[in-house]
């Protein structure tokens, strides 16, 4: 258990709905990560947030959004869902300053998104 | 271009033996890290090991072992002693720089342990 949590599990929705994916990091961590994993683009970082602010931003589509809280739980928002946007998204935290080297983020469990 | 690569897509070994996965990374920052993620077929990915590009010593980790050869940046792990638990997907992966500390990673190496 890396102390990192999400839900849901599993998520099955219709084209062009809306979810909200939900993340825990491990207590004291204040960096979250989001990541997604499909068949066909691998894992893909898509967003950072540290301390409640954006950090870094990948690969992630205009249709997603999201936020970390004061309380350090984050929430990935994806609308307009199409077919492709099926696949496994992971949260991740880290309690690394930055500036510092070591980095070691650790994996929540993910939250299996089928889109119908 | 690719930041991390994986070439070998899946491998056998026995149990007992050990495994060398490869992974090569393409980076012009002087500062970063490189981490090995375990992905069993429950999905999870679960944290094995970690390297930072100013460490002078190879990671090491109870059975696993990072061999870290700059130069070349390759940053192979090395399973000793393989366990039929260790059958997963194996994920390289880097984090370049010090502001931010996204990882890519690499397509992953699927790992199948036979008794």
């Amino acid at each position: 258990d890396s102390g990192v949590t999400q839900t849901p599990k599993h998520l099955i929705t219709a084209t062009g709905q809306r979810v909200t994916l939900r993340c825990s990091p491990r207590s004291g961590d204040l960096s979250v990560y989001w990541y997604q994993q499909s068949l066909d683009q691998g894992l893909q970082f898509l967003i950072q947030y540290y301390n409640g602010e954006e950090r870094a931003k990948g690969n992630i589509l205009e249709r997603f959004s999201a936020q970390q809280f004061p309380d350090l739980h984050s929430e990935l928002n994806l609308s307009s869902l199409e077919l492709g946007d099926s696949a496994l998204y992971f949260c991740a935290s880290s309690g690394v300053s930055v500036g510092t080297e070591k980095d070691e983020q650790y994996f929540g469990p993910g939250t299996r998104l089928t889109v119908t | 271009a690719q930041k991390i690569t994986q070439t070998q897509p899946g491998m056998f070994v026995q149990e007992k033996e050990a495994v060398t996965l490869d992974c090569t990374y393409d980076t012009s920052d002087p500062s970063y890290g490189l981490f090995w993620y375990k992905q069993p077929s429950s999905g999870e990915m679960i944290f094995l090991i970690y390297q930072g590009s100013y460490d002078q010593q190879n990671a090491t980790e109870g059975r696993y072992s990072l061999n870290f050869q700059k130069a070349r940046k390759s940053a192979n792990l090395v399973i000793s002693a393989s366990q039929l638990g260790d059958s997963a997907m194996y994920f390289c992966a880097m984090r370049e720089g010090a502001v931010d500390y996204k990882l890519s990673f690499g397509a992953g190496t699927t790992v199948t342990v036979r008794a």
